[in-house]
């Protein structure tokens, strides 16, 4: 199965800046999308992020850019011009094309400072 | 839009009791899942469905039942709850590659 890897338990970013939080991933299969979620203090999961694992460009919506190296397999979240709202628990999930069984790795805790 | 409701919110058992989680969407989606969250961890995977009437194992899916009756409605039952089922649970919808995701369950297993 695929394991998701956060390195990085909280992260702070002062308002307006850029951060990086980043994941990398272990899989032999070549067919795979990789997600991010954003769970803020109330609880809820909200989607950010999509990569497909054959797609050509980095995805971006947004704020948030997705800094894929399919090599180094690392599917790092960018988000730029830090908000206070941003303040959140943030997760990397893989899923193989021919199955819905989804990964999640166990997140990094953001801190924007005003 | 409703998108994925969860009932109950909040639910204490006490252990060896039973009961039932529902999920419902209105996304017309085909897919849908069940996960759980415990602290420090991301999701994992309990049971998820890819259309009505069938179900499949994830990645802990021992102590769960569950059953897709009907397209919009998954449930998630515990037949002899456990404190070690003490979590949160979410459920997701999800037509292609992306999932949706409901509020979530808090459950409380004494």
């Amino acid at each position: 199965a695929q394991k998701i890897t956060q390195t990085q338990p909280g992260m702070f970013v002062q308002e307006k800046e850029a951060v990086t939080l980043d994941c990398t991933y272990d899989t032999s299969d070549p067919s795979y999308g990789l997600f991010w979620y954003k769970q803020p203090s109330s609880g809820e999961m909200i989607f950010l992020i999509y990569q497909g694992s054959y797609d050509q460009q980095n995805a971006t919506e947004g704020r948030y850019s997705l800094n894929f190296q399919k090599a180094r397999k690392s599917a790092n979240l960018v988000i730029s011009a830090s908000q206070l709202g941003d303040s959140a628990m943030y997760f990397c999930a893989m899923s193989y094309y021919n199955n819905n069984d989804m990964r999640f790795g166990a997140g990094t805790r953001l801190t924007v400072k005003p | 839009n409703a998108g994925v409701t969860q009932t109950p919110k909040f639910r204490v058992l006490k252990t060896g009791q039973s009961m039932t989680l529902l999920c419902a969407q209105d996304m017309n989606h085909e897919y849908m899942y069940w996960y759980r969250q415990d602290p420090g961890m991301g999701l994992r995977l309990i049971h998820y469905s890819v259309g009505e009437g069938t179900t499949a194992k994830g990645e802990v899916p021992d102590g769960y039942n569950v059953s897709r009756l009907k397209k919009q409605n998954f449930l998630l039952g515990l037949e002899s709850a456990a404190p070690s089922q003490t979590s949160v649970y979410f459920c997701a919808s999800s037509l292609g590659n992306i999932q949706y995701f409901g509020a979530g369950t808090r459950l409380s297993v004494l």
